[in-house]
């Protein structure tokens, strides 16, 4: 079964300097990788996915992250934190079957403090 | 195109009563999952539904159920409600199983949650 695992449950970054959120999945094939962001009270809203091709994937909110299969990870960046990107960061990793069905599986997420 | 529709937003129930909750998915998709997410436990799995079967169940007890309509709208009931229930309960719409070589990459769509609180 897959797994993913986000190393940091909370992380603080001054505003206008660069992050980057960690992710580490488990999965014996290749896997399709999502990163969601949740705000207070709100429910999860797709920032990015890799699902096959270039590693380096681009997404919304200026937000990228990059695939690397010898390091099963799929780290999320920004070069910049604005303060409205404070929120809580889900990685998702998805298992493609052979009967096709599939389900995603959810890190514990990392929650994001943006100071002045 | 509207989104994930969940309803009711709060709730407030006792121990023993049981609880339904409602989703409508995004227009055109048929798959709906169901999850729990608490503060200790993060998102947890609870089933998915396409075409009105369930196709796979998390590990939760059999109080927890659902189920699925032809119109692709879902509900959720839980029995016997517990204080350990409370929790914020997500729905999200797909279009099913990811299609390689497709736009179809298996991302759920999520509603804004249905948050119970059990007194």
């Amino acid at each position: 079964a897959q797994s993913v695992t986000q190393p940091d449950i909370h992380i603080t970054v001054s505003e206008g300097a660069s992050l980057e959120l960690r992710c580490n999945y488990s999965y014996g094939a290749t896997p399709y990788l999502f990163w969601y962001v949740q705000s207070p009270g709100q429910g999860l809203q797709l920032l990015l996915k890799y699902f096959s091709g270039d590693t380096l994937v681009q997404g919304i909110k200026g937000f990228e992250a990059e695939f690397k299969r010898s390091q099963s990870s799929f780290n999320l960046r920004k070069p910049s934190v604005h303060w409205s990107d404070a929120a809580e960061y889900f990685c998702a990793v998805g298992a493609l079957r052979e009967s096709g069905y599939s389900t995603l599986t959810f890190g514990k997420g990392t929650m994001l403090l943006v100071s002045p | 195109k509207a989104g994930v529709t969940q309803t009711p937003r709060y709730l407030i129930k006792t121990r023993g009563q049981q609880v339904t909750l409602s989703c409508s998915p995004i227009s055109g998709h048929r798959s709906v999952s169901w999850y729990q997410q608490t503060p200790g436990q993060g998102l947890q799995f609870l089933f998915e539904y396409f075409s009105e079967t369930q196709r796979n169940k998390g590990n939760f007890p059999g109080r927890f159920s659902g189920r699925q309509f032809s119109n692709s709208r879902s509900e959720m009931n839980v029995s016997t409600l517990e204080l350990g229930d409370s929790a914020l309960y997500l729905c999200a719409s797909s279009l099913g199983s990811p299609v390689p070589g497709t736009a179809n990459t298996g991302e759920l769509f999520f509603g804004e949650g249905s948050r119970l609180t059990v007194l």
